[in-house]
């Protein structure tokens, strides 16, 4: 049974600080790694893709992603109230058929 | 360009009904995936369609049904309704054969409540 594992949260900061959000999968031949922003009632919207190991960058957001250790993280610069939402980690199966965590929530307080 | 379309947005069915949920994928996109999505959980795979054929499926209960047309767009059909169907029922878009790291993108999903 391939997993994906995300503390569920929530995850409180304070405005203008990091966020960290955690996640570790199962599969070792995983391929790639995304990561979706889900607003209440709304529907998963992709914020980063990584491919490789080491560190991806796009404005705010960097992921990260250690094959050997099985571990995927995503870490939200200067982060704002429009933040607030469930981040879902997702592992690509193969076919581009995606396995999710639960997610974890981030509540980002003014 | 147009995104990936859902229809309808909510349904109401009762227990023993049937279902049809419809999908357009992204604009050249032609790979077409459902997932259900229970309140609080991740979404889970149920099946991907791609040249119209099932390619793939999640672990789910044949009274889930699905077809692709040519055109691409998809259907997902579900039988005999339980009150544990009831959730976020969401399609995702994407490139095929030879792009099979390719990210999914969502649709705004259905929301299925069985009474």
């Amino acid at each position: 049974q391939k997993e994906v594992e995300q503390n569920s949260g929530p995850l409180s900061v304070p405005e203008g600080a990091i966020a960290s959000l955690n996640c570790t999968y199962s599969d070792r031949v995983s391929q790639s790694f995304f990561w979706y922003r889900q607003y209440s009632g709304k529907s998963p919207e992709l914020i980063m893709s990584i491919y490789s190991n080491g560190d991806k960058e796009d404005g705010r957001f960097t992921a990260q992603l250690n094959k050997a250790s099985q571990y995927v993280s995503l870490l939200i610069r200067d982060s704002q109230p429009s933040d607030s939402a469930t981040y879902l980690c997702a592992v690509n199966e193969g076919y581009s058929t995606l396995t999710f965590g639960k997610g974890t929530m981030l509540l980002v307080s003014p | 360009d147009a995104g990936v379309t859902q229809s309808p947005t909510h349904l109401i069915k009762t227990r023993g009904q049937q279902v049809t949920l419809r999908c357009s994928p992204k604009s050249g996109h032609d790979t077409v995936s459902w997932y259900q999505q229970a309140l609080g959980q991740g979404p889970q795979f149920i099946f991907q369609y791609y040249e119209e054929e099932e390619r793939q499926r999640g672990n789910f209960p044949d009274r889930f049904s699905g077809h692709q047309f040519p055109n691409y767009s998809s259907e997902l059909n579900v039988n005999a309704l339980l009150l544990g169907d009831s959730a976020l029922y969401l399609c995702a878009s994407s490139l095929g054969q030879g792009h099979s790291n390719q990210p999914q993108h969502f649709g705004d999903g259905t929301r299925l409540s069985i009474l």
